[in-house]
Parts: C-alpha cells; sequence; structure tokens
C-alpha cells in the first residue's frame, strides 16, 4: 500500500511565501501530483513530477526528491484566492497505477 | 471546462434506502472514477471503470455498486444506505491511466447525507 502525510492545516499572510509538504512511502513510485480544491468545489490539477527536482509554473513550484520519498508545493506571493485545500497524490506502477490522494492541507491566507 | 456533470448535486436519503448517483460526460473518455471525501482521509477511490460494463473495485468498495451501460454514464448506488456513507462524491474522468497529469477531470461533486 501507500502512506502519505502532509500538514492538516496551515496559514500564512498574503503577500508571503509557503511551503507545503508531503512525505510518502510506496513501491514502485510513477509519479506525484498537487491538486488545489476551493472549498465546496472540485480538485483541479495543479502539477505532476515524476523525476527529481524543482517544477515551476508562474506563482507555484513543485519539488520531488524521490531517494527521500518526499516533495513540496511552494507557493509564492499569496494571494486570497490561494485559501484552498492543496491535494498531494502518488501513483505507484504496481496495483491499478491510480493516484492515491492525501488527506490535504488547508490553507488559509490572512489579509 | 471539460464536459462531467454529477446529479443530484445535494441528496438526503434515509438509513436503508436505495440511492443511485449519477456521472456523465461529453469527452468521450475511457476511464471513469468514483471517489469519496472525508474530512481526515481525503480523496479515495471507491469504483473505476475502464470501459462499457469493464469495472473494478477501489480502496473503499463495500456497501457500493457501480454500472456503466454507456461510455458518458457511470452510475454509483448504494444499495441500502447508511450513515457512514454520508460523504461527499467525486466523480472523475481520464482518457488513460497514464495520462492523470493533462487528462484527469472531477466533477463538482455530490454531497449525500444519510439520516
Amino acid at each position: 500500500g501507500q502512506n502519505i502525510d502532509q500538514p492538516t492545516e496551515m496559514t500564512a499572510t498574503e503577500g508571503a511565501i509557503v511551503q507545503i509538504n508531503c512525505t510518502y512511502q510506496t513501491s514502485g513510485f510513477n509519479g506525484l501530483f498537487w491538486y488545489q480544491q476551493h472549498a465546496g468545489e472540485a480538485p483541479t490539477f495543479l502539477s505532476y513530477n515524476v523525476l527529481d527536482g524543482l517544477e515551476e509554473k508562474g506563482r507555484f513550484s513543485s519539488f520531488l526528491s524521490r531517494s527521500k520519498g518526499y516533495s513540496y508545493l511552494l507557493l509564492k506571493e499569496l494571494q486570497m484566492k490561494d485559501s484552498a485545500s492543496y491535494l498531494c497524490a502518488v501513483r505507484s506502477s504496481g496495483g491499478s497505477y491510480i493516484p492515491t490522494f492525501g488527506r490535504g492541507t488547508s490553507l488559509i491566507v490572512h489579509p | 471546462d471539460a464536459g462531467i456533470t454529477q446529479s443530484p448535486r445535494h441528496k438526503v436519503t434515509e438509513t436503508g434506502t436505495p440511492v443511485t448517483l449519477r456521472c456523465h460526460q461529453t469527452e468521450n473518455h475511457r476511464y471513469m472514477y468514483w471517489y469519496r471525501q472525508d474530512p481526515g482521509h481525503g480523496l479515495r477511490l471507491i469504483h473505476y471503470s475502464y470501459g462499457v460494463k469493464d469495472t473494478d473495485k477501489g480502496e473503499v468498495s463495500d456497501g457500493y455498486s457501480v454500472s456503466r451501460s454507456k461510455t458518458e454514464d457511470f452510475l454509483l448506488t448504494l444499495e441500502s444506505a447508511t450513515s457512514s456513507q454520508t460523504s461527499v462524491y467525486f466523480c472523475a474522468i481520464s482518457e488513460s491511466k497514464a495520462e492523470w497529469n493533462t487528462e484527469a477531470f472531477f466533477g463538482q461533486g455530490t454531497r449525500l447525507t444519510v439520516v
């Protein structure tokens, strides 16, 4: 099976930078996803990492270290609209090949 | 926006009654999934389908059945609803399992309350 761990809740200030961590244990790692989910809405895709390193996309970046079973999502220049849950999901090459989701991190951005 | 619609969006039902949730897509994607989302548990896969009449179990399939008689529709049935099945249910679609990062989309969710 897979074990995915991320903080339950984080708070940050508008304009600041926040890093949301995700650690995982899995056999046959085959990709890590980050999704954003606003309250009462559907999850939407943010990023995908399968190789080590940093993937940058505008204000959002995602980092992966396969040897450490670790990823983070970095949000820069925080805006109030970034208040949402951030879901980490891991896919393994065995089994169904469908990503397994962590419990999500609720980010609250304060003015 | 991807063409994926869930119905109903909200439902309250009594314990022991059957309930069917519908997911309808207009993308002609091969894969369809049903998840439930609960506080403290995140999104958990219930069942998925990889084609018409082809389905498989997910992580939390007990108490649920599914059917897919047409490419565009994937039904989730609770044969006898229990309070533990109170949850928000999300449908998702993808053309393949390999391309989740570019092709997977979620519906808006169905909030089900079993009283």
